[in-house]
């Protein structure tokens, strides 16, 4: 089975400074990584997604992630912060090569600070 | 841009009744999923639908649960006799082939009294 690690529960950043929000996986085979984000009242927006190839993802409104096979890990950056970027972050995992179920992460709280 | 679609977005019931809810996926996808998050944790997968079948279930989805496609558009999560424990925000999915992107709807707030 897959499980996914958000260490960080709530992430305060200041307008326009950079951000880092952490995530770490667990399973015995080849995986999909996935960062979904959540606005308040909103449902889940896809932001990125790691399937294969080059190892750092771009993604929707600036954000970026790297995937790390050695160190299991697929953390979330952005390089300035904006107001608007104030939501729930959730890290996510699946088996690759045809999977069902997504298994998430407990997300990450970013609060941007004007 | 196409997105799938919940209704209704709140549900109020009473324990013990019976509740429908209802997804509109993005019309040429294959593939549904429900999956819920109780208020304060994570987002947890219930079930996926193909082919007019589960085709996975976690273990949260009991004989309490069950899920339809009673026509080509929708498709609905029954809870047959909620329970306080069943409040939470239901997610419906739908992707467009196996291992593709799963697209989230805005979610049904369920609350149970």
């Amino acid at each position: 089975a897959q499980s996914v690690t958000q260490l960080d529960s709530q992430v305060p950043v200041f307008e326009e400074a950079p951000v880092e929000l952490r995530c770490n996986y667990s399973s015995s085979v080849s995986v999909y990584l996935f960062w979904y984000v959540q606005y308040p009242n909103q449902g889940l927006q896809l932001l990125l997604k790691y399937l294969s190839g080059s190892t750092l993802v771009k993604g929707i409104n600036g954000f970026e992630a790297e995937f790390n096979k050695s160190q299991t890990s697929f953390h979330l950056r952005k390089p300035s912060v904006h107001i608007s970027d104030t939501a729930e972050y959730f890290c996510a995992v699946s088996k690759s090569g045809g999977y069902q179920k997504v298994t998430f992460g407990t997300g990450t709280k970013l609060q941007v600070i004007p | 841009e196409p997105e799938v679609t919940q209704t209704p977005s709140h549900q109020v019931t009473q324990m013990g009744q019976e509740v429908i809810l209802r997804c509109v996926p993005i019309s040429n996808h294959l593939y549904f999923y429900w999956y819920r998050q109780i208020l304060g944790q994570k987002v947890e997968f219930l079930v996926s639908f193909y082919n007019n079948e589960i085709s996975e279930k976690s273990e949260i989805f009991d004989d309490q649960f069950s899920v339809e496609r009673p026509d080509g558009s929708n498709f609905t999560l029954k809870i047959r006799s909620t329970k306080l424990e069943d409040s939470a925000m239901y997610f419906c999915a739908s992707s467009a082939r196996q291992g593709d992107t799963q697209y989230f709807g805005p979610g049904t707030r369920l609350t149970v009294l």
